[in-house]
């Protein structure tokens, strides 16, 4: 099956500091991958999605400056949130659609930042 | 995509089969219904789904009512390692969108 994978599984930074993620799909291409963020007992929450070659779009609520998307290569998506405070802190998943039908998702391993 | 109802919380004695229900009174004639679990700390992962029809793999069964509108994943013989949160989500299956999560259910089986 599809592989999706997630880099760093952790990370602590300073408040500040800014932060890249990793999520690569490692056995297919993805024109799309996904960001979600989730915090302690809640629900995965959509952050936003990743196009290849173009720009993300952002769910309402979520400060494109803050957290910037790169998709610049099918098997490459990376998330850096900038100037990271405290309440950044989260748990950030990556997924990725199926290439064909019926799609569902392959999600990436999570990255727990903890900013100090 | 389709809203779904999901209890918050199961428990499940090891060895029995645990049942997770799920509504989805206004599902769409197109629509899916995917089934993914989290395991605390994990990203979720991909267990079922179906449209219409009964289905089994080596993880679970689901089944779908005969309107669509709700349907219950199945875990034969649920283990420990079965403790997690089960999600039930329903989308069209012709594109490759986002999808938004639901609450869940919290399913803790207990030795």
């Amino acid at each position: 099956g599809a592989v999706v994978s997630q880099h760093p599984s952790w990370v602590i930074c300073k408040s500040g500091t800014s932060v890249k993620i990793e999520c690569r799909s490692l056995d297919f291409q993805a024109t799309t991958m996904f960001w979600y963020r989730q915090f302690p007992k809640q629900s995965l929450m959509l952050m936003a999605t990743s196009n290849e070659g173009s720009k993300a779009t952002y769910e309402q609520g979520v400060e494109k400056d803050k957290f910037l998307i790169n998709h610049a290569s099918l098997t490459l998506s990376t998330l850096t949130v900038t100037s990271a405070h405290p309440e950044d802190s989260s748990f950030y998943i990556c997924s990725v659609p199926a290439t064909g039908q019926p799609y569902g998702y392959t999600f990436g391993s999570g990255t727990r930042l903890t900013v100090v | 995509d389709a809203k779904t109802t999901q209890p918050p919380s199961m428990d499940c004695a090891e060895g029995r089969a645990a049942n997770l229900p799920c509504n989805h009174s206004t599902i769409s004639g197109n629509e899916y219904v995917y089934w993914y679990r989290q395991i605390h700390s994990q990203g979720p992962q991909y267990i079922i789904h179906g449209l219409k029809n009964n289905e089994t793999n080596e993880m679970a069964s689901l089944i779908i009512t005969e309107d669509r509108k709700s349907s219950t994943l199945i875990l034969p013989h649920a283990t420990l390692r079965d403790t997690a949160v089960y999600y039930c989500i329903v989308r069209v299956a012709t594109n490759a969108g986002k999808s938004t999560f639901g609450d869940g259910t919290t399913l803790t089986v207990k030795p």
